[in-house]
């Protein structure tokens, strides 16, 4: 089966700019995770998604995120607008319902200028 | 608040060596572990974890983990590394309810030389 796959790999884009990121899960799987690691330190939990809803999103930092998952499938995390503290690398993962094993794609390491 | 300590920041090895990576936690109820590892230009890829059963569970390429519930402990082991074994390694817990965020520490990276 395909693995978790993220789009774009790389952004640089200025502060103030919007940036979107995308993650596409593995099929079937209902949970959809997102986290960051900032340089230096370590990965963050930002938000979970149970097929379109959103189950946690406790780690959201602020409101210039926002996290879609439309349909339930693929998601996008909109930075809107980006600042510097916002660089980092995004990582989204997936897993199955019940399952405990989050598996994850090859994250979007975002710099803001 | 729920937090996963990991010792050692960068550990420098010589081929052949015994690997030993410490790891604790910090979370009142029950827990699954993991550990994770991220090689060059590669994603993260789940090396072992424990959910339950025999706290010694083995996992890819050689590595094991002894979950140690008294001290919070699953520190992570290989008894002799390899130069591809360089790579970035995490911990990270969840509670034991299922679809729950990871908790991960800051990751060491190891650094193998032929």
């Amino acid at each position: 089966e395909a693995g978790v796959t993220q789009f774009p790999s790389h952004s640089v884009i200025e502060k103030g700019q919007t940036v979107t990121l995308r993650c596409d899960p593995i099929s079937g799987h209902d949970n959809l995770y997102w986290y960051r690691r900032v340089m230096g330190k370590e990965i963050k939990f930002l938000l979970h998604f149970v097929k379109e809803s959103k189950q946690d999103e406790s780690g959201m930092p602020n409101n210039r995120f926002l996290a879609e998952r439309t349909g339930g499938t693929y998601s996008t995390l909109k930075v809107q607008p980006a600042e510097l503290e916002d660089s980092g690398v995004y990582f989204c993962a997936s897993s199955r319902t019940g399952g405990n094993e989050q598996f994850f794609g090859p994250g979007t390491r975002l710099t803001v200028l | 608040a729920q937090s996963v300590s990991q010792h050692n920041h960068h550990v420098i090895l010589s081929e052949a060596a015994s690997l030993e990576l410490g790891c604790n936690y910090s979370y009142g109820g029950t827990v699954n572990l993991f550990w994770y590892v991220q090689y060059p230009g590669q994603h993260l890829q789940l090396l072992l974890k424990y959910f339950s059963g025999d706290p010694l569970v083995k996992g890819i390429k050689g590595f094991e983990a002894e979950f140690i519930k008294s001290k919070f402990s699953f520190n992570l082991r290989k008894p002799s590394v390899q130069w591809s074994d360089t790579a970035e390694y995490f911990c990270a817990v969840n509670p034991r309810q299922a679809g729950t965020a990871l908790i991960f520490g800051k990751g060491t990276t190891l650094s193998v030389s032929s």
